[in-house]
């Protein structure tokens, strides 16, 4: 199992500001996942994290709107920038423990954003 | 492109009753994942299956793997409210190197008591 805490936990910000979001995991790992979920549907994918390194972004997300720090092996953040309010969804980050991204994935709790 | 999709989207049944989930694809994955989430809260993996066929049991819940390794399902026994969340289930995908997990389209299972 994993101990995964996310802060904030919601958010309701102004259309035009930026947001950044904290994950914190309570053992060092290599590779952390940052998902949207938008309401009412599944998980996508924004990006890995991995330490050490650039992040690797999927289609559709690009480093100037979801800029991601991994200081260490415990930490990262996401930062929503310049929001509007189709950014309004769930952010959640996860680690795996395994040797790579197709382990169990542990998730954290989720930051709700809603954006006006 | 989503990869796995699931059916029903929404399911809303009696406490009680049984019912079965599915997810497809038309790709063949070497393994599949089922998670459920519940409201506030990050999923949780219930079981991974490994081999085409296989079928695993979690106390009411039961797991299987298509032979071709293309689709599996969740078959939950006298379902109860506390089975009530979203279910997903994920396939392991590969894109240039990167290592990632590709989520279904998710099912929306309400128990109702």
């Amino acid at each position: 199992s994993a101990v995964i805490s996310q802060k904030p936990s919601r958010d309701i910000c102004q259309r035009g500001t930026s947001l950044t979001i904290q994950c914190q995991v309570d053992s060092q790992v290599t590779m952390m996942f940052w998902y949207r979920q938008q309401p009412g549907q599944s998980l996508t994918l924004i990006a890995t994290a991995n330490q050490g390194s650039e992040a690797t972004y999927e289609s559709g997300f690009v480093i100037d709107k979801f800029p991601i720090s991994r200081p260490n092996l415990t930490f990262s953040t996401l930062t929503v920038s310049n929001m509007s309010p189709e950014d309004s969804s769930i952010y959640l980050c996860s680690e795996t423990k395994g040797a790579g991204g197709f382990d169990e994935q542990f998730f954290g709790p989720g930051t709700r954003l809603t954006v006006l | 492109t989503q990869l796995l999709e699931q059916s029903p989207q929404f399911l809303s049944i009696q406490e009680g009753e049984n019912l079965t989930v599915y997810c497809n694809s038309s790709s063949v994955f070497s393994s599949l994942q089922w998670y459920r989430q519940e409201p506030g809260e990050g999923p949780v993996l219930l079981v991974t299956v490994v081999t085409g066929g296989e079928v695993k049991k979690l106390k009411r819940l039961t797991f299987q793997f298509g032979d071709a390794r293309k689709d599996s399902s969740l078959h939950i026994t006298a379902a109860q409210p506390g089975d009530t969340g979203l279910y997903l289930c994920a396939g392991p995908f590969s894109n240039f190197g990167n290592e990632k997990l590709t989520f279904g389209t998710g099912t929306r299972l309400t128990i109702i008591p």
